[in-house]
């Protein structure tokens, strides 16, 4: 089963002020087809996830263009460019190659300082 | 607008059995591949059970002969039937839709306690 794993699992970030998510995974997510299907999720607090970025880079219809995405093989990142209030929550990584079960990482937690 | 509204969760001992369903608007059931995704008090999300267009249907180890997911084309609805429920099946229940290796549309989750 591939792993997932992310870093930091808690940030504290000052408003306005970059935050960078690590996600990582035990095997390539890289598909025979040619695609790379690692999507990111966000969960504010009592509500369900949100998705925000899919196949690595790919920024949902709605999701702000400060979020972005990148990263290949096992190594990705989830970048914040300047952090608003509403960012408040935990963020997921999660791997669709190997599936059909779907695999998160723990979650990050985003607060701000 | 996709929309899917999970209901049949609630206070069950150990053992026993529940159903969970998720009705869905802006989209069909059947035609689409269909998750449920729980998340454990304060703990993060897992994947369950997936069933695609063609009706098949796969499951978590965690879950695997205990568990059984299914769709009425009729009503719309995704089912998961969980039989002899443990303390650690006790979670928020999402169901979601599964697009293009990805999830793109969550319900709003129903949540499972299971205590004595």
């Amino acid at each position: 089963d591939v792993v997932m794993t992310q870093s930091p699992l808690s940030l504290s970030v000052t408003l306005g002020q970059p935050a960078s998510i690590s996600c990582g995974s035990s095997q390539s997510l890289a598909h025979n087809d040619g695609n790379t299907y690692l999507t990111w999720f966000q969960q504010r607090p009592g509500q369900s996830p949100r998705r925000l970025i899919t196949k690595v880079s790919y920024r949902d219809s709605g999701v702000p263009d400060r979020f972005s995405g990148s990263g290949s093989g096992t190594d990705f990142t989830l970048k914040i460019s300047r952090v608003e209030a509403e960012d408040v929550g935990i963020y997921y990584c999660m791997q669709g190659t190997h599936w059909p079960i779907f695999t998160f990482g723990p979650g990050t937690t985003v607060e701000i300082k | 607008e996709v929309q899917l509204g999970e209901s049949g969760g609630g206070l069950i001992q150990p053992g026993g059995s529940l159903r969970l369903s998720c009705a869905a608007s802006g989209l069909s059931v059947t035609s689409n591949y269909m998750t449920w995704v729980r998340q454990a008090p304060g703990k993060g999300l897992e994947s369950v059970s997936v069933i695609y267009s063609s009706g098949a249907t796969f499951y978590a180890a965690s879950v695997r002969g205990r568990f059984t997911i299914s769709r009425d084309n009729s009503r719309n609805t995704l089912y998961l039937q969980m039989d002899s429920l443990r303390a650690e099946d006790t979670a928020v229940y999402f169901c979601a839709r599964v697009a293009y290796s990805s999830i793109d549309s969550w319900g709003q989750g129903t949540p499972v306690t299971v205590s004595s």
